[in-house]
């Protein structure tokens, strides 16, 4: 299985940009990638997915290798409400296997 | 747009009783997948189904079974009930069927199991 490797935590200060790594070496030609979110009590959030070119979305940024064996995640000014988990995910055939994530949080 | 529904919220059942969570996946979805979220475990993939079909499974035991009906809905029973199987359920659903790792899931709140 196309596994993930991210930190377990990070921590950023509100307002701040933030970059949330992640890295897939094992990532084949037809795996996407997908960033999920989970904030307190609430079951996992989508929040930006792609293949080879980066990606813009109204939540974040995703910023992939050329190699595509890392991704970064980027939450351009992290608010209070971006503190969550977030979950860096590669994707073939509908099967999305949840890795640990990161923690994140925010400082006001 | 009504999201992904997912019944009862909590429940608490006893070792050896078995349970049946139920999910109302976003209309239009075909696709419904269950995870299991634990604090020492994280979010484990149970199963996915689609139009009716399981499709993928995770590696957990056969006491862990699902379905899914016509209409899309899913439900997905433990028998015999352990300890271990306190946990949040979740249920996601998703527009594509297989072959395109593009899809997005859209999950629900959750079914809470304690298991005393």
């Amino acid at each position: 299985d196309a596994k993930t490797t991210q930190p377990n935590s990070m921590e950023s200060n509100e307002e701040e940009p933030v970059h949330l790594p992640c890295n897939h070496s094992t990532i084949s030609g037809t795996d996407y990638i997908h960033w999920y979110r989970q904030l307190p009590s609430q079951g996992p959030e989508y929040v930006i997915h792609g293949l080879t070119s980066n990606v813009n979305n109204r939540m974040a940024s995703l910023a992939i290798a050329e190699d595509r064996k890392s991704s970064t995640l980027i939450l351009h000014r992290a608010t209070l409400r971006d503190a969550a988990v977030y979950y860096c995910i590669l994707s073939l055939n509908n099967d999305m296997r949840f890795g640990a994530g990161t923690r994140l949080t925010v400082k006001p | 747009k009504a999201g992904v529904t997912q019944t009862p919220r909590y429940l608490i059942k006893t070792r050896g009783q078995q349970v049946t969570l139920s999910c109302s996946p976003i209309s239009g979805h075909r696709s419904v997948s269950w995870y299991q979220q634990t604090p020492g475990q994280g979010l484990q993939f149970l199963f996915e189904y689609f139009s009716e079909t399981q499709r993928n499974k995770g590696n957990f035991p056969g006491r862990f079974s699902g379905r899914q009906f016509s209409n899309s809905r899913s439900e997905m029973n433990v028998s015999t009930l352990e300890l271990g199987d306190s946990a949040l359920y979740l249920c996601a659903s998703s527009l594509q069927g297989a072959g395109s790792g593009a899809n997005v899931l859209t999950f629900g709140a959750g079914s809470r199991l304690t298991v005393l």
